[in-house]
């Protein structure tokens, strides 16, 4: 059953701490996406990439989030320093490298920031 | 992306049709209506999408106004699993792979037993 996997699940650190979140995507999609999700703003999209070149990084606060792609099977979004206000759930997608169809998510990293 | 308007909240009763309407009345020719539905504690999950003939698929089925200035997913039979936020997106199909998704607030889905 192909999934997109999300490590860690939690994640509990103290402000000014770097946290790196990881995500596997499935195997043979070409875009993968991070969207972080708080009750006040929603699902918001950070960036994306396809192909591991990033497309769009837009959504992300640049003096403190990076995300990359080392290869194929991993994205990383990291976070340094960290802030309370990164407290969210981040979600990584990764879609097929066909048309504009539907984008698997995984279960999400749960990011509290003391 | 063009903007989409859904009811912030819904009841059904389990076992009865839902149908969850969407407004999106500056959607241009090329976008596709996107249904994603997201259960508590989960990620969002693909549920259906169309361009302007009503589809179906084994989760739920999407009608789309002639005009396609709205869109309505119907759950035939709800169950209790159902009760989810539900998310209509307008989407771009730019070919070559997906692109970012916009979420809204959603509408909410509460089902009774």
């Amino acid at each position: 059953d192909a999934r997109v996997t999300q490590t860690p699940r939690h994640k509990v650190t103290e402000m000014g701490q770097e946290v790196t979140m990881r995500c596997q995507p499935i195997l043979g999609h070409n875009t993968v996406f991070w969207y972080r999700q708080t009750m006040m703003q929603g699902l918001e999209l950070l960036a994306y990439f396809r192909n591991r070149a990033p497309l769009d990084d837009s959504g992300m606060p640049k003096d403190r989030f990076s995300a990359e792609m080392p290869d194929a099977t991993l994205a990383t979004l990291k976070i340094q320093p960290s802030e309370p206000r990164d407290s969210a759930v981040y979600f990584c997608a990764s879609g097929p490298p066909w048309g504009s169809t539907e984008a698997f998510f995984g279960q999400g990293t749960r990011l509290t920031v003391v | 992306d063009a903007k989409t308007t859904q009811p912030n909240s819904m009841e059904s009763n389990e076992e009865e049709p839902v149908h969850l309407p969407c407004n999106h009345s500056t959607i241009s020719g090329t976008d596709y209506i996107h249904w994603y539905r997201q259960l508590p504690s989960q990620g969002p999950e693909y549920v259906i999408h169309g361009l302007t003939s009503n589809v179906n698929n084994r989760m739920a089925s999407l009608a789309i106004a002639e005009d396609r200035k709205s869109s309505t997913l119907i759950l035939h039979r709800a169950t209790l699993r159902d009760a989810a936020v539900y998310y209509c997106i307008l989407r771009l199909d730019s070919g070559g792979g997906a692109d970012g998704l916009t979420f809204g607030k959603g509408t909410h889905l509460i089902i009774q037993p």
